[in-house]
C-alpha cells in the first residue's frame, strides 16, 4: 500500500533555532516527493520538488534532502521564524498519474 | 496564491440539505481535485477531473458528485449532507506533467 508518514507530528522550537522534519514513504513508482507549507486556515503552498535523481533542493532557509535509495526524505529549516509556525506536508506522487499521496503533516510551533 | 479561487470559504448547513462547493481556476490547467482534509488525516481524494466532462472517483467518493462544464469550473455537490461531511475542502490544479498541485484556500463546511 502506498503511505507516506510524517514525524514528528508536532514540535515546538524556540525563535532562532534549527528544526529537521522528516518523511518515510512506501510510494512505487516514485515520480517526485514534495514539501508543502500549510498555514492555519489556508491551503498548502510548495516549498520543494524532487525527483528521483536529486538529493538536495533549497528554497531560502529550507533545505530538502531526499534518499531515494532508503526512501526517506526531511526537510530542514534553518534559523526558524515566528512565520515558520504551521503545518509541513509531504506529498509523493507515483510515476504518470495524478495521484498524490500525502502524510498527515508536521505540526511546527516556533516560540518568541 | 495561484488563480484558483473557492466559494463559498465557509458554509453551515443541516443534515439532509444538498450543498455544492465552487471551485475556479484561471491557470488553464487541465487537471483539477477535490480532496478533505480531517485531523489525523492527510489530504483525501474525493474526486478529480482530467478534461470537461471527464472526471473519476477518488478514495472517499461516496455521499460526493462533481462536474465539469468548463475548463475553469469544477462543482462539488454532496447530495444529502451528513455529519461525517464536516470538513475542510481543498480544491487542486496541475498540469498534464504533475509536476506542481496548486491549491485553494480552502471551503470549510459544517453539518449541523
Amino acid at each position: 500500500k502506498n503511505q507516506v508518514e510524517q514525524s514528528p507530528q508536532s514540535l515546538i522550537i524556540l525563535e532562532g533555532k534549527n528544526c529537521t522534519l522528516q518523511c518515510n514513504y512506501t510510494v512505487s513508482p516514485f515520480s517526485n516527493l514534495r514539501w508543502y507549507k500549510q498555514d492555519t486556515g489556508r491551503g498548502p503552498v510548495s516549498l520543494t520538488i524532487m525527483t528521483f535523481s536529486e538529493n538536495t533542493k533549497s528554497n531560502g532557509r529550507y533545505t530538502a534532502t531526499l534518499d531515494a535509495d532508503t526512501k526517506q526524505s526531511s526537510l530542514h529549516i534553518t534559523a526558524s521564524q515566528l512565520s515558520d509556525s504551521a503545518s509541513y506536508i509531504c506529498v509523493v506522487t507515483t510515476s504518470g498519474t495524478y495521484k498524490y499521496i500525502f502524510g498527515t503533516g508536521t505540526r511546527l510551533k516556533v516560540l518568541a | 496564491d495561484a488563480g484558483i479561487t473557492q466559494s463559498p470559504r465557509h458554509k453551515v448547513t443541516e443534515t439532509g440539505t444538498p450543498v455544492t462547493l465552487r471551485c475556479h481556476q484561471t491557470e488553464n490547467h487541465r487537471y483539477m481535485y477535490w480532496y478533505r482534509q480531517d485531523p489525523g488525516h492527510g489530504l483525501r481524494l474525493i474526486h478529480y477531473s482530467y478534461g470537461v466532462k471527464d472526471t473519476d472517483k477518488g478514495e472517499v467518493s461516496d455521499g460526493y458528485s462533481v462536474s465539469r462544464s468548463k475548463t475553469e469550473d469544477f462543482l462539488l455537490t454532496l447530495e444529502s449532507a451528513t455529519s461525517s461531511q464536516t470538513s475542510v475542502y481543498f480544491c487542486a490544479i496541475s498540469d498534464l506533467d504533475f509536476t506542481e498541485a496548486f491549491f485553494g484556500q480552502g471551503t470549510r463546511l459544517t453539518v449541523v
